[in-house]
């Protein structure tokens, strides 16, 4: 079955600076890679996806690429500021079904 | 899109009790999934809620410990059994809604568990 391996599993950057998290997957198959934020106490909500005919996606500060051929994904923030502390979930669908399979999370802090 | 209702949102329970955490959704949804997880670690899937059938579970949980329920599209509950100190987590229930390439999670805001 798929697999998602999440790196860094913490990630400390200064405020501004941009901050990258990747995935990599092993179902060649899977053809849809979301990312999800969870802030403290909350719950995980979507936050950019991508499919996998399409190479990159952005919106706003944030950004996600693909890589079919390497099978790997990465999300990229921008200009990062407090409010982006918080813990980053990628994941992806198998192609056979509709269940996310996720990777472990990234922690993300934010130094002012 | 779906709004979760989880119930309830925390509880303090003594060892060796039942806790029956419920969710229910606003509108039909694809899957239904509940989850365990730690403050701030990775999501671990229990079981995938199966509509009027005996749900799916991972390895490493059962139905004898982590009964669930789905009776119809957009209710479903998650019973923690014969609780121990080690049950003491957050429990969130998911769904999922679209199709294999546009499917989007929606989460209820969790059942914060201490056993004691």
């Amino acid at each position: 079955g798929e697999n998602v391996e999440q790196h860094p599993s913490t990630l400390s950057v200064q405020e501004g600076d941009s901050a990258v998290i990747k995935c990599t997957y092993s179902d060649s198959a899977s053809n849809y890679f979301p990312w999800y934020k969870q802030e403290l106490g909350k719950r995980p909500q979507l936050i950019i996806d991508i499919r996998s005919n399409v190479g990159e996606k952005k919106d706003q500060r944030i950004a996600v690429t693909l890589n079919k051929t390497a099978k790997h994904f990465s999300l990229h923030i921008t200009e990062t500021q407090p409010e982006d502390s918080a813990v980053y979930f990628c994941a992806a669908i198998p192609d056979s079904n509709y269940q996310l399979i996720w990777g472990a999370g990234t922690k993300l802090i934010i130094k002012p | 899109s779906a709004v979760i209702s989880q119930k309830p949102s925390r509880d303090i329970c003594q060892r060796g009790t039942s806790l029956t955490i419920q969710c229910q959704v606003d509108s039909q949804v694809t899957m239904m999934f509940w989850y365990r997880q730690q403050p701030g670690q990775s999501l671990t899937l229990i079981a995938t809620a199966n509509q009027g059938s005996e749900a799916t579970y991972e390895s490493g949980f059962v139905i004898d410990k982590f009964p669930i329920s789905r009776p119809n599209l957009t209710f479903s509950t998650l019973t923690v059994s014969n609780m121990s100190p080690e049950d003491s987590s957050i429990y969130l229930c998911s769904a999922t809604v679209g199709t294999s390439m546009n499917t989007e999670a929606f989460f209820g805001q969790g059942t914060r568990l201490t056993v004691v």
